[in-house]
């Protein structure tokens, strides 16, 4: 089965600070997700990364940064938190291009 | 028009009941579709994965997908308390990176 983990479920932070967001997957997916998830927005996509050192904005990428150095880690930075990036933080991982996503447990983030 | 749509529900049904959810799509070009459960707190869990036309079963869960309708649904038999969660329909258009998540329908199963 594919694993994927996020390296914490819940996460307080300030404002101004600077956050990341790690996700690590098991399965040699070449893609990445990240997503964060709201009451009545549903899933948004962040960034999505196809390849080492490849990314790709999603839908709403503003405020926020990727790095995938390695073939397994995907991570997530708040460059300036803020309170509005009060959140669920979902990563995804994916083999081929029909195959389904798989979630990490989530990280929830609040900025204080 | 969104380009998955659900309706946002609540769906509530009796305990051993079936529960219909319904999605439509867009994309007349899109190949893959999914159904993910969500328990609140938690992360989607993929459940149903169906790449043709027609029905595929897995336990209590059976899949339909009609293309030319573009048109897919999740049917659960013998509906339980613990299958009260949202879900989530999915779709991967051809040749695209990006998943295209509907909003969620939420289900009430009623003991």
């Amino acid at each position: 089965d594919v694993k994927v983990t996020q390296s914490s479920r819940y996460l307080v932070k300030r404002t101004g600070e600077k956050v990341f967001l790690e996700c690590v997957q098991d399965m040699d997916h070449e893609n990445m997700f990240w997503y964060r998830q709201d009451p009545g927005l549903g899933l948004r996509l962040i960034y999505f990364s196809y390849d080492v050192k490849m990314k790709e904005k999603g839908d709403i990428p503003e405020g926020y940064s990727v790095s995938r150095e390695k073939k397994e880690r995907f991570s997530l930075i708040l460059e300036s938190a803020s309170t509005n990036q009060t959140s669920m933080y979902l990563c995804a991982g994916r083999g081929p291009i029909n195959q389904p996503q798989h979630f990490g447990d989530g990280t929830r983030l609040s900025i204080l | 028009q969104k380009e998955v749509e659900q309706n946002s529900g609540p769906l509530s049904v009796p305990e051993g009941a079936i529960a219909s959810l319904n999605c439509t799509y867009s994309d007349r070009v899109s190949q893959s579709f999914f159904w993910y459960r969500q328990y609140s707190g938690k992360s989607p869990e993929l459940i149903m994965s169906i790449y043709s036309n027609g029905d595929k079963e897995d336990g209590r869960f059976t899949a339909q997908l009609n293309k030319a309708s573009q048109y897919v649904s999740l049917l659960i038999r013998d509906s339980q308390p613990s299958d009260s969660a949202t879900y989530l329909c999915a779709v991967n258009r051809k040749g695209g990176f990006k998943t295209i998540f509907g909003a969620g329908t939420r289900l009430f199963v009623k003991a």
